[in-house]
């Protein structure tokens, strides 16, 4: 299957500070990527969808603010956590699926774990 | 709004049982449903991927089936291995293949050797 990376695997950061995380697809153009986030014990929840060169599509709830998200090559989406808060630790999945109707399945990177002390 | 409910939250079984994972949904106008594997601190693998219109799909020890008009799958392992210990999500999509994923809270597996 296609290969999606994600970096870093895992972070800590200091609470105010902004963290970046990036989502690459290696070996296929990524016309859309998926951002989700997972509390301990619960399942992933959807934070956002952004398609190559346009704006992202927030989630209900989520704040297109402070979780920045670009999308703007078919290989590399970023998700930036602003202002990052300890309630902003948690473990953040991407997924990333290629150009085609047929294309129907997404393949997800291994995750960043993100702790804000 | 599509909700994924998975049961049991947590197996243990010894080495070498046969076990069903159960994924339900209530919305039925779903485009596909997908069984991942996660291990702990780590990202999804995708095992299986049922389309709408299929009723199951079989990979190695691993078998899925769709019924759609009751909103169930199952995830049929066979002969499980201490190496299937992992947490096993289902996810559903909706509408179109642009649709977004749900998913369900996940079942962790344990296989005792």
């Amino acid at each position: 299957g296609a290969v999606v990376s994600q970096h870093p695997s895992w972070v800590i950061c200091k609470s105010g500070t902004s963290v970046k995380i990036e989502c690459r697809s290696l070996d296929f153009q990524a016309t859309t990527m998926f951002w989700y986030r997972q509390f301990p014990k619960q399942s992933l929840m959807l934070m956002a969808t952004s398609n190559e060169g346009s704006k992202a599509t927030y989630e209900q709830g989520v704040e297109k603010d402070k979780f920045l998200i670009n999308h703007a090559s078919l290989t590399l989406s970023t998700l930036t956590v602003t202002s990052a808060h300890p309630e902003d630790s948690s473990f953040y999945i991407c997924s990333a699926r290629g150009r085609g109707a047929q294309n129907t399945e997404a393949f997800f990177g291994q995750g960043t774990r993100l702790t804000v002390v | 709004k599509q909700e994924v409910t998975q049961i049991p939250a947590a197996l243990s079984v010894p080495e070498g049982e046969n076990l069903v994972l159960n994924c339900s949904f209530t919305d039925s106008a779903i485009y596909n449903l997908q069984w991942f594997r996660q291990d702990p601190g780590k990202g999804l693998t995708s095992l299986l991927l049922i389309q709408s219109s299929q009723r199951e799909q079989t990979s190695g020890r691993l078998n899925a089936s769709l019924d759609k008009s009751s909103g169930r799958s199952t995830l049929y392992i066979a002969a499980s291995q201490p190496g299937d210990s992992a947490t096993y999500l289902c996810a559903v999509k909706v509408g179109t293949n642009a649709g977004k994923s749900t998913f369900g809270d996940g079942t962790t597996l344990t296989v005792k050797p």
